[in-house]
């Protein structure tokens, strides 16, 4: 079974416009962290927020903010006016507290701001 | 900084060559990683490392071989390239355990095999 679920695919937004990208997770552990990771068209992996399972607090880093909410299992990603840099594959990623170091990773969602 | 430095960018192969595929990161990191990057399927990690000396199995550990000898470097070592091994391949270093911090990702190596 998927650990991490990411069901867009493929988003594409006007600049200016919000966007969320949805992340659903699934853990049986009461210690894990997730993880947000931005892909641009350049191919490097840019870590973007890590969250343990103790702290649902939100987050908000400049456009970029986090909703993390455990009774939901979800982990989702909003960017307030988007800018046509934010054009990029972005991953969630869990790793459990049982498993090492191994991380899990969703299968991506696919942004493109239209300028 | 370099970070996690991956050797080469690009490669191709033949059907049943092998070859390695460097990593070295310059962070002191205990934990390493190699993840395959194939579309639509995500990350999916090959083999890791706790340290030197210890290494374990991913989710797709067929195919590959890995070595730690110094903290420092984590070769993946593919014994007989086939076509479904044509991917991006990336190597990662945390300094936590069980997750508790980000991995820091090379650039990736693009391999096909032909």
């Amino acid at each position: 079974a998927q650990k991490v679920t990411q069901a867009q695919t493929e988003i594409s937004v006007v600049e200016k416009e919000d966007v969320t990208l949805d992340c659903v997770y699934e853990t049986r552990d009461t210690t894990y962290y997730l993880f947000w990771y931005k892909q641009p068209p350049s191919g490097e992996l840019v870590f973007l927020i890590r969250r343990n399972s103790f702290d649902e607090q939100n987050e908000i880093s400049g456009r970029y903010s986090w909703n993390f909410q455990k009774s939901t299992s979800s982990f989702n990603f909003t960017i307030t006016a988007s800018q046509v840099v934010d054009s990029a594959v972005y991953f969630c990623a869990l790793s459990e507290a049982s498993s090492g170091n191994q991380f899990y990773f969703g299968t991506g969602t696919s942004l493109t701001v239209i300028p | 900084n370099a970070g996690v430095t991956q050797t080469p960018k690009f490669q191709v192969l033949k059907t049943g060559q092998s070859m390695t595929l460097q990593c070295a990161q310059d962070m002191n990191h205990e934990y390493m990683s190699w993840y395959r990057q194939d579309p639509g399927m995500g990350l999916r990690l090959i083999h890791y490392s706790v340290g030197a000396g210890i290494t374990d199995q991913g989710e797709v550990p067929n195919g590959y071989n890995v070595s730690r000898s110094t903290t420092e470097d984590f070769p993946l070592r593919l014994l007989s390239a086939a076509p479904s091994q044509t991917s991006v391949y990336f190597c990662a270093s945390s300094s936590g355990g069980q997750g508790k911090t980000e991995a820091f990702f090379g650039q990736g190596t693009r391999l096909t095999v032909v």
